[in-house]
Order: C-alpha cells, then structure tokens, then sequence
C-alpha cells in the first residue's frame, strides 16, 4: 500500500519569512495529494490540492508542487503571518482505485511574530 | 458549504463501557470515513464506508465497529472502551458524483474520547 512521509515534524519561521513543508510518497499510481491544515481544536481542511497531470498550483500565498519522478511534493506558503500556525498533513491517494487517503504524520508550524 | 457534524467535542468513559460515536453530513456525500488522531502517529483509518449499509475495514478497525443505516449518518461503535482507546476521533466525508474533487475529504470538528 502506499506510504506517506511527512518531514521534519515542527517547522518554526518569523513571520514574514517562507516556510516549505515536503513529502514522499511510495506508490508511483496515486494521483490526488491534497494538503490540509489543522488549526487548534478543530477538524483538518483542506487548503489545496494537486493532481498528477500539473507539476504547480497556486491559491494566494500558498502553492504546491509534485515532482513524480522523486515521488515528492511540497508545500509552499509565502509571507507566514501568525495564523497560518498550525498542523498541516499531507496524503495522498490512486484517486482510480479508491477513495483511500494515506495522510503523513502532519507538521507543527509556527510562526513567531 | 459541507458540513460535518459530531454528536460531541468532549467525551469520558469507563473502561468496559460501550461507547458511540455519531457523525452527520448534510452534502448528500456517499463515502464516509472514521479516523483517529494521536500525537506522532497523523491521521490513522478505522473504518469507512462508501454506501449505505456498507462498510470496510480500513488501516487499525481492531476494537471497533461501524453502522451506517442512513447516508448521512454513520456511527462508530466502540464494544468494551479500553484505555488505549483514548484519541481524538475524526469523521469525514467525500463524494465521488459530486462537482468538485473526487477524493476531497471534509472533516468534522473531532470528539476527544477519554476512557478511564
């Protein structure tokens, strides 16, 4: 099955500053890798998505980007203000075979004032 | 907007005792999910279901069970709650006929489950 890495686990930046949060993932099929943010005392949501045919998304601040040879993608979030402080997972999934997401461990960003 | 609702934020229990765990959706999403939260371990899958009166076992489904008689509800059961019980229990809902993403997971606001 698949196999979702999710690397450091705490990220700390000044606000202001560019954080990048990556993962690898295993099984070369997965297709859909949605990233999701999980603020204090509530439920994971998704911020954005990606799917194997573009290798960049943009929404604002935030980006992703999928490298299929390397069986990575990563997150990308601009000019950290102090409320994108949180728990941010990202997974993955062969969108053809199932609706099974496999979610990394998630990462603790912070973002000092 | 999708909404997923859990029947509670904050639950305690004795061990031993049967406990349910009650999830709605109200975006007529056909596939449900039932997760776990602990800290250093993510997101883990405990059951889920893709229809009514339908279920699969997903990644950890030991110690627990699911109902699923309405397509807007599904419950998980847990039999005889045991202390490594404890968790933070997540649900979640996708719709693959629906008009955005396919796999796209919206998830409730959690119940944190004690068991003593």
């Amino acid at each position: 099955g698949e196999n979702v890495e999710q690397h450091p686990s705490t990220l700390s930046v000044q606000e202001g500053d560019s954080a990048v949060i990556k993962c690898t993932y295993s099984d070369s099929a997965s297709n859909y890798f949605p990233w999701y943010k999980q603020e204090l005392g509530k439920g994971p949501q998704l911020i954005i998505d990606i799917r194997s045919n573009v290798g960049e998304k943009k929404d604002q601040r935030i980006a992703v980007t999928l490298n299929k040879t390397a069986k990575h993608f990563s997150l990308h979030i601009t000019e950290t203000q102090p409320e994108d402080s949180a728990v941010y997972f990202c997974a993955a999934v062969n969108s053809g075979a199932n609706s099974k997401l496999t979610f990394g461990k998630g990462i603790t960003l912070s973002v000092r004032p | 907007d999708v909404k997923v609702t859990q029947s509670s934020r904050y639950l305690v229990k004795r061990t031993g005792e049967k406990v349910f765990l009650e999830c709605v959706q109200d975006m007529d999403h056909e596939n449900m999910f039932w997760y776990r939260q602990d800290p250093g371990l993510g997101l883990r899958l405990i059951y889920f279901s893709y229809d009514v009166k339908m279920k699969e076992k997903g990644d950890i489904p030991e110690g627990y069970s699911v109902s699923r008689e309405k397509k807007e509800r599904f419950s998980l059961i847990l039999e005889s709650a045991s202390t490594n019980q404890t968790s933070m229990y997540l649900c979640a809902s996708s719709s693959p006929s629906a008009g955005g993403p396919r796999d796209t997971q919206y998830f409730g606001p959690g119940t944190r489950l004690t068991v003593l």
